[in-house]
């Protein structure tokens, strides 16, 4: 069964640096893994969606990788700003999910602050 | 920007009730999903529903549970006799087609069972 880790589960810093968030999936057999965001107590917001045959993907200050052989995914964030506080979560379609080849399987996120 | 909508965005009840969550996706979308995310735990996938039927479900999914497109926009997701566990955030999604595309999530209904 897919599982995905998302590492740290939490992280605190200052405005400005640069931060990379990790995930981790066991079953390599994936089509494509997304990166969300998630403010509290609401809807997902898909951030990048990276295709198993692509090794990155970026979108303004976010740049996503994919190491499908290895099973890791990293999201890179640039000169982070306060509004970028949330939760960040890692998501792979295909290996057996539960969901066969078609449903989303989550990592738990990671709670990211950004200090003004 | 097309986006996922439903509704209600909170809805309380008793144990034992019928509860109907509802659904509009985006209008283009041939892909429909329900997943839900338990108050600090992982977002789980719940049912996958292509072309009026099912074409996915996880072990969640039993026979408490089933789904609909009543109509041409609607998608809703029926839950027979509710129980304390079944309080979670519900999503909605849908996707064009199953081809390597992204999936839209909703916002979200907030489903307390007291």
């Amino acid at each position: 069964k897919q599982e995905v880790t998302q590492i740290p589960a939490a992280l605190s810093v200052p405005e400005g640096e640069n931060l990379v968030l990790n995930c981790s999936f066991t079953d390599s057999a994936i089509y494509n893994l997304q990166w969300f965001r998630q403010d509290p107590g609401k809807g997902l917001t898909s951030l990048l969606l990276i295709q198993s045959s692509q090794r990155e993907q970026t979108s303004g200050r976010l740049n996503a990788s994919l190491d499908k052989s290895s099973g890791r995914s990293t999201l890179y964030i640039a000169a982070s700003q306060p509004g970028d506080s949330a939760t960040y979560l890692c998501a792979v379609r295909g290996g057996y999910s539960g969901g066969g080849a078609d449903g989303l399987t989550f990592g738990k996120g990671t709670h990211l602050i950004i200090q003004p | 920007e097309p986006e996922v909508t439903q509704t209600p965005s909170h809805q309380v009840t008793q144990m034992g009730q019928e509860v109907i969550l509802r659904c509009v996706p985006i209008s283009n979308h041939l892909y429909f999903y329900w997943y839900r995310q338990i108050l600090g735990q992982k977002v789980e996938f719940l049912v996958s529903f292509y072309n009026n039927e099912i074409s996915e479900k996880s072990e969640i999914f039993d026979d408490q549970f089933s789904v609909e497109r009543p109509d041409g926009s609607n998608f809703t997701l029926k839950i027979r006799s509710t129980k304390l566990e079944d309080s979670a955030m519900y999503f909605c999604a849908s996707r064009p087609d199953r081809v390597n595309t992204e999936a839209f999530f909703g916002q979200g209904t907030r489903l307390t069972v007291v």
